[in-house]
């Protein structure tokens, strides 16, 4: 499986936008990019995925190099609630590629 | 759609005793996973389902671990004997589809003493 490397943390203000990066450089051209999050005593949760364009959902967008080697999710206005760990995962979206394999995530801390 | 249900939130147990985990995924998903997380180790995906058959259990730690999917509805993890080093959070997932999104339940933490 293609790897990712995020940072440990990051912390960031409440109600200022939050830039999370994650790298991928050995990404291949089938490889989508996901991004959950797991809230404390939580499961993971489904945040958003793309492939080369950048995407928007109602919670949170995700930016995408031309090179798709790096990638960027945008919470743009921070709650206490978007305390979490953030997953960014490589997945192959074939049939018989179904696993998810998740590294170790950013904890991102909301400062009041 | 309540979600992913698991049962039950927390299990203590002894060492050596038998320990069921159920799960009930979303209906209509035809895919079912397993997932243990620790402290040391994270997120690590045990086995998982499509279609009540299971695929891929290549992350199942050893001959302990066992995991059915009887029907569509209904899927169990059962660890026998149980170990103090089995104490993880156990979740399971389910998705509509081979490329949709993962749905997670809230999870059973299990301790083993």
């Amino acid at each position: 499986d293609a790897k990712t490397t995020q940072p440990n943390s990051m912390e960031s203000n409440e109600e200022e936008p939050v830039h999370l990066p994650c790298n991928h450089s050995t990404i291949s051209g089938t490889d989508y990019i996901h991004w959950y999050r797991q809230l404390p005593s939580q499961g993971p949760e489904y945040v958003i995925h793309g492939l080369t364009s950048n995407v928007n959902n109602r919670m949170a967008s995700l930016a995408i190099a031309e090179d798709r080697k790096s990638s960027t999710l945008i919470l743009h206005r921070a709650t206490l609630r978007d305390a979490a760990v953030y997953y960014c995962i490589l997945r192959d979206e074939g049939f018989g590629n179904e696993k998810l394999t998740f590294g170790t995530g950013t904890r991102l801390t909301i400062i009041p | 759609d309540a979600g992913v249900i698991q049962s039950p939130r927390h299990e203590v147990t002894e060492m050596g005793q038998e320990v069921t985990l159920r799960c009930k995924p979303i209906s209509g998903h035809d895919y079912l996973f397993w997932y243990r997380q620790t402290m040391m180790r994270g997120l690590e995906l045990l086995i998982y389902f499509n279609n009540n058959v299971p695929i891929d259990d290549s992350g199942m730690p050893e001959d302990r671990f066992s995991a059915k999917m009887p029907n569509a509805s209904f899927s169990t993890l059962k660890i026998q004997p149980s170990e103090p080093r089995d104490s993880a959070v156990y979740f399971c997932a389910s998705s509509a589809a081979y490329n949709s999104p993962l749905h997670f339940g809230n999870g059973t933490r299990l301790t083993v003493t």
